[in-house]
C-alpha cells in the first residue's frame, strides 16, 4: 500500500506567480489535511477536506490560499500571487473514512521557495 | 484553546543514555495524543499514539510514552538512545471533531542530538 504522495517535492516560484501543490492520499483514505511548516517551527494546521467538501478551513489564510479535494484525482493546495513569506514546507496527511479515532499519515512534503 | 508545549527546544544525550522528551497539552476533553519524528528534509513518521485505555503506550523504534491526565503530560521515553535517533520530535494533540481526530495541533518540536 503506497503511502501519501505529494508532488512536486520542491517548487520554486517568483513573487506573484501561482503555486499548485498536489497530494494523493493513501489508498482507501478519504480525509485529507494540509499543514504548513515554517522554518524552525512546528507544523500548523491549514485545512481539512473530505471528498468534495471542506470540513475545517480555520487555519487557511483568508486570501490567496485555496484547497480542494475533488471526487477524482488528488487534493490541490493552491497559492495565488505568492510572496516570500509563503516559503515553507507544506505537508499533506490522510486518514481513513468514518467517525472513528484514526491516525493521520503524512506525506514527504513540498518545499516551496519563493524568490 | 487547545495547545501543545514542548519545553525543550534542543536536547543532547550520549549514545546509550536514556531519553525523556517532555510534552504538555491543554485540551478540554479527552485528548488524542501523538508523537511524530522528522528527519531532516523528510516528512513525519508516527512513533506512537494514545487514544484511550492503558496510559503507557509502546511505539516503534523502542519508544514509549505515558499519558498523565493529572499533569496534562505525554512524555516520550527511550531507555537507550541510538545515534540514528537524532532528529526532530513533535508532540501533537488531535482536536476531536465528532469522533474523528480532526486537525492536529503540534508543539514547536524538540531537536535531539546524540553524542558518540
Amino acid at each position: 500500500n503506497a503511502g501519501v504522495m505529494q508532488n512536486p517535492r520542491h517548487l520554486v516560484r517568483r513573487r506573484g506567480q501561482e503555486a499548485r501543490l498536489r497530494c494523493s492520499p493513501m489508498k482507501g483514505h478519504s480525509h485529507v489535511y494540509w499543514y504548513r511548516q515554517l522554518p524552525e517551527e512546528g507544523l500548523k494546521f491549514m485545512v481539512y477536506l473530505q471528498k468534495e467538501n471542506i470540513i475545517d478551513e480555520s487555519g487557511m489564510p483568508k486570501e490567496r490560499f485555496s484547497a480542494e479535494f475533488p471526487k477524482e484525482g488528488p487534493s490541490i493546495l493552491r497559492i495565488q500571487q505568492v510572496v516570500r513569506g509563503d516559503s515553507a514546507a507544506y505537508f499533506c496527511a490522510s486518514s481513513p473514512p468514518g467517525l472513528r479515532q484514526e491516525t493521520q499519515y503524512f506525506g514527504p512534503g513540498t518545499r516551496l521557495l519563493v524568490l | 484553546a487547545q495547545s501543545v508545549t514542548q519545553p525543550d527546544i534542543h536536547i543532547t544525550v550520549s549514545e546509550g543514555a536514556s531519553l525523556e522528551l517532555r510534552c504538555n497539552y491543554s485540551y478540554g476533553a479527552t485528548p488524542y495524543l501523538f508523537w511524530y519524528v522528522q528527519s531532516p528534509g523528510q516528512g513525519l513518521q508516527l512513533l506512537l499514539k494514545y487514544f484511550s485505555g492503558d496510559t503507557l503506550v509502546q511505539g516503534i523504534k523502542g519508544f514509549e510514552a505515558e499519558f498523565k491526565r493529572s499533569q496534562s503530560s505525554f512524555n516520550l521515553r527511550k531507555p537507550s538512545v541510538h545515534w540514528s535517533d537524532a532528529a526532530e520530535y513533535f508532540c501533537a494533540v488531535g482536536a476531536s471533531l465528532s469522533g474523528n481526530t480532526g486537525k492536529l495541533i503540534f508543539g514547536q518540536g524538540t531537536t535531539l542530538q546524540v553524542k558518540p
